[in-house]
């Protein structure tokens, strides 16, 4: 089975230009997650999908970063416009159930390297 | 909220040899679930091994066995016959037990194994 695929692999853009992140989750998967590292630091959740519906966007840093799921398939993950603390790796996963039955193990894609300059 | 301190930020072991990743945590929560996810340069991240807070049998794969110390917080990574395919960074990550879908990870160990 394919994996959770993620492009591009890294992405060098300007200050003020925008940038689109795509993910791709394991097929069947109705749970898709977004999660971010900055350098040196924590990986930190950013929100959370089941299906096309967003359950939880608690962890988005700000209005400068939209996520969409239409259709419920893959995902994007749009900043716009992009600042310097904007760099870091981010990352997809996703997972067929939540919870009650033990733990909700997320399948993660390689991430997606940014760079701002 | 749960914390995650992974205080090594670099190790180096020969091949075959063994390394100890640390990881502590801070929870309120009585029942939980413990990983260790690895990422290899330039490639998925994968999960290595899990824990389930209400076992205390020690969660064992292959050559990757963990050290789980429920009342110290504290779930440490053994890797055994280290092999240049460990080389990679590792992070400690948590999860509530019922329902919950975010991780909690730590800073994460890069792991080289010399030849």
């Amino acid at each position: 089975e394919a994996g959770v695929t993620q492009f591009p692999s890294h992405s060098v853009i300007e200050k003020g230009q925008t940038v689109t992140l795509r993910c791709d989750p394991i097929s069947g998967h109705d749970n898709l997650y977004w999660y971010r590292r900055v350098m040196g630091k924590e990986i930190k959740f950013l929100l959370h999908f089941v299906k096309e519906s967003k359950q939880d966007e608690s962890g988005m840093p700000n209005n400068r970063f939209l996520a969409e799921r239409t259709g419920g398939t893959y995902s994007t993950l749009k900043v716009q416009p992009a600042e310097l603390e904007d760099s870091g790796v981010y990352f997809c996963a996703s997972s067929l159930v939540t919870g009650r039955s033990g733990a909700n193990v997320l399948t993660f894609g390689a991430g997606s390297r940014l760079t701002v300059l | 909220a749960q914390t995650v301190t992974q205080s090594q930020p670099e190790m180096s072991v020969q091949e075959a040899e063994t390394v100890t990743l640390s990881c502590t945590y801070d929870t309120s929560e009585s029942n939980y679930y413990l990983f260790w996810y690895k990422q290899p340069p330039s490639r998925q991240m994968i999960l290595v091994i899990r824990q389930e807070a209400y076992k205390q049998q020690n969660a064992t794969e292959n050559r990757f066995s963990v050290n789980f110390q429920k009342a110290a917080k504290s779930f440490s990574l053994k890797i055994s016959d280290s092999q240049l395919g460990d080389t990679a960074m590792y992070f400690c990550a948590f999860m509530k037990h019922e329902g919950d879908y975010k991780l909690s990870f730590g800073a994460g160990t890069t792991v080289t194994v010399r030849a």
